[in-house]
Formats: structure tokens, C-alpha cells, sequence
């Protein structure tokens, strides 16, 4: 079956502007996130959503930063007033199950997001 | 709060070398262990898992050994092939106030040369 999809790919948007970035999980899957992938670093956690609401919002860098999933499907992350340090690769993931340690994420292949 | 640390590379190696990545984690729990791998161009994919102290995960020739005792999950291949280079993500996921909390290590950039 289909994997997470992401999109767009690639986005390129001038400073000050804002963005949204979509995630499509894989169907049927309960629990979503979303982290920051910025050269040179490790992923960066952001924020996880259990169906449509989200426990843990405490990795989202800023108040420009929001999300929102409807339908307990699609997630959408907006970042609003973007700025360069923003540039980076925006992963989603989807896992399957809710309570279980032990469950894979599968990810997405990211957006590329260049702020200029 | 947890956290993994993990080698900082590149790691350079020859074909056929013998690889291994360190990784150790502190968590308050009882989390289960991740090795993930991101190949150029691709996203990243799940390499092995433990889930428990002594399990060991394989996979593709790679292995990783869960030590509560050391706290350590270091990541290991006896020959590595050029198709290997790419990233190395190793991950903790742990219950944390009834959801699982998925922490990340820095990943460690292998370079497998012919």
C-alpha cells in the first residue's frame, strides 16, 4: 500500500511569509509526527498527535509554529512570518498503534523548505 | 528527560571493513531501541529494533544488542559494501505519561569506499 507522502517536496519561500507543509499517513495509522531535519543536526522533534489531538506540542520551536490533524488523517504544519534559521527538511511519520513501545515509524520524504 | 548519544562521524571505512556505530541513551524507563538508516536522496527507514534488555535485532548483515547494563545499543557489521553509506539514525521510544515519546540521536554519516 501507499506510504506517508508528503507535500510539496520542495518549497522555497522568501522571509517573512508563511507556509504550510501537508502530511498524508499511511491509512489507519492512530499517532503522527513531525520533526525538523536541519543540516548538520539530528531530527529535531516537534510535535505528535494521537488521532486529532496533540499531547506533546513542546518540541515546536516558536509561536510561528502550529499544527492541526482533521479527521484523524491529514496533518498540516503551518509555520507563519518564516524566518532563514527555519530552512531545513520537515519529516512526518506515522505508526500504527497507539501504546505500543515497540511499533516502527514509517516516514515521509520530507519537505525541503529554503527560506529566503 | 531521555536523550541518545551517538558518534559523531563522518565514518570512513574500506569495503568489507568491519563497522561499528556507538550509540547509549538514558531514558527512565524501559525503552525499546531503533536503528534507523537515511540513504542518499531517500527518507529514513527503519533498519532493526529491540524491544527488550539482551534482544538483539538484525538485519541486512547489521546487528544491535540491547544493554541495559551499559546502556548501549551499538550497532554492528562484520563487512560493509559501498551500498551501506548513509546515515545512521539509533532512536529510544519510550511510554512517557501514557504515549510514546520517540527520542533521536544526532545520526552518524558512513562512507563506505570501494
Amino acid at each position: 500500500g501507499a506510504g506517508v507522502s508528503q507535500s510539496p517536496s520542495n518549497k522555497v519561500t522568501e522571509k517573512g511569509k508563511d507556509v504550510e507543509l501537508r502530511c498524508d499517513p499511511i491509512s489507519g495509522h492512530t499517532a503522527l509526527y513531525w520533526y525538523r531535519q536541519s543540516l548538520g543536526q539530528g531530527l529535531e522533534f516537534l510535535i505528535y498527535f494521537q488521532g486529532n489531538s496533540a499531547p506533546d506540542k513542546s518540541g515546536l520551536p516558536s509561536d510561528r509554529f502550529s499544527a492541526e490533524r482533521t479527521g484523524g488523517s491529514v496533518s498540516t504544519l503551518t509555520i507563519q512570518r518564516t524566518q532563514q534559521e527555519d530552512s531545513a527538511v520537515y519529516l512526518c511519520a506515522s505508526s500504527p498503534q497507539f501504546g505500543a513501545p515497540q511499533e516502527t515509524q514509517y516516514f515521509g520524504p520530507g519537505t525541503r523548505l529554503l527560506v529566503l | 528527560g531521555d536523550s541518545v548519544t551517538q558518534m559523531e562521524g563522518p565514518v570512513t571505512l574500506s569495503e568489507e571493513a568491519c563497522l561499528t556505530i556507538n550509540c547509549t541513551y538514558t531514558a527512565t524507563g524501559y525503552p525499546s531501541l531503533f536503528w534507523y538508516v537515511q540513504y542518499p536522496g531517500e527518507g529514513l527507514q527503519l533498519l532493526l529494533k529491540a524491544t527488550k534488555a539482551d534482544d538483539k535485532g538484525s538485519n541486512k548483515g547489521f546487528e544491535a544488542t540491547y544493554r541495559k547494563e551499559t546502556t548501549s545499543f551499538h550497532l554492528e557489521k562484520g563487512s560493509v559494501q559501498v551500498s551501506d553509506s548513509a546515515v545512521y539514525f539509533c532512536a529510544l521510544r519510550e511510554n512517557s505519561g501514557g504515549y510514546q515519546k520517540v527520542t533521536f540521536g544526532i545520526g552518524t554519516k558512513l562512507q563506505v569506499i570501494p
